[in-house]
């Protein structure tokens, strides 16, 4: 069983240039969940969506952020015009249904803003 | 609004020796999902557990175990016999009860456990 996967695993970036990141959840999980963890944080939720739509956005995600999930596979998370607070580990997560279905996280995407 | 507390910040214990990681949390909810995370230094978070609120039993896990106090909030973590691979951060977390589903996790801050040789 493959688990989540993410790409790039790092990205450096100048400050204003837009960013793009992947992520691939395990096969068969509906649920779709993006997380942001600061250093020396918990991950804090950002968005989720079940399939191809998307649900829920958290005030966190500023209109900077957009997020797909063409066709209910991989989703895209992009970020334009980066500032340097948008430095940070991007995680994504999938589970197999909502509700309390256990989330498996990637590895992460580091993004680093210069 | 839910939170989750981890008041350790960081600890360190000498191998083999047991180590307790502290959670307490709060909800308004009666219904509601307790997990542990582990967080190695590659950076993938990696599932240990679930608990739900009905469920009070504690748990054990090969060296793991997990009391969960439903009357002091907490859902504590012990590390029985540490060895160095169990260096990692540890983060506790509880589903937010978001309109019909639980589908947001909420973290604490997590501890980071040093287990020296």
């Amino acid at each position: 069983d493959t688990g989540v996967s993410q790409d790039p695993r790092h990205k450096i970036t100048k400050r204003g240039q837009n960013v793009t990141f992947r992520c691939d959840p395990i096969s068969e999980h509906n649920r779709l969940y993006w997380y942001r963890q600061t250093l020396g944080q918990g991950p804090e939720f950002l968005t989720y969506f079940q399939n191809e739509a998307q649900l829920e956005k958290s005030r966190l995600l500023s209109d900077r952020f957009s997020a797909e999930r063409p066709k209910g596979s991989f989703s895209t998370l992009e970020i334009q015009r980066t500032e340097q607070g948008d430095s940070a580990m991007y995680l994504c997560a999938s589970s197999l249904t909502g509700g309390a279905d256990t989330q498996y996280f990637g590895p992460g995407t580091r993004l680093t803003v210069l | 609004a839910q939170k989750v507390t981890q008041a350790q910040t960081e600890i360190s214990v000498v191998e083999k020796e047991d180590v307790t990681l502290d959670c307490v949390y709060e909800t308004r909810d009666t219904t509601y999902y307790l997990f542990w995370y582990k967080q190695p230094p590659s950076g993938e978070l990696v599932f240990l557990i679930r608990r739900n609120s009905f469920d009070e039993q504690n748990e054990i896990s090969g060296r793991y175990s997990w009391n969960f106090q439903k009357s002091t909030s907490s859902f504590n973590f012990t590390i029985t016999a540490s060895q160095v691979v169990d260096s990692a951060v540890y983060f506790c977390a509880l589903t937010d009860f978001m309109k019909t589903s639980y589908d947001k996790v909420i973290f604490g801050p997590g501890t980071s456990l040093s287990v020296i040789p």
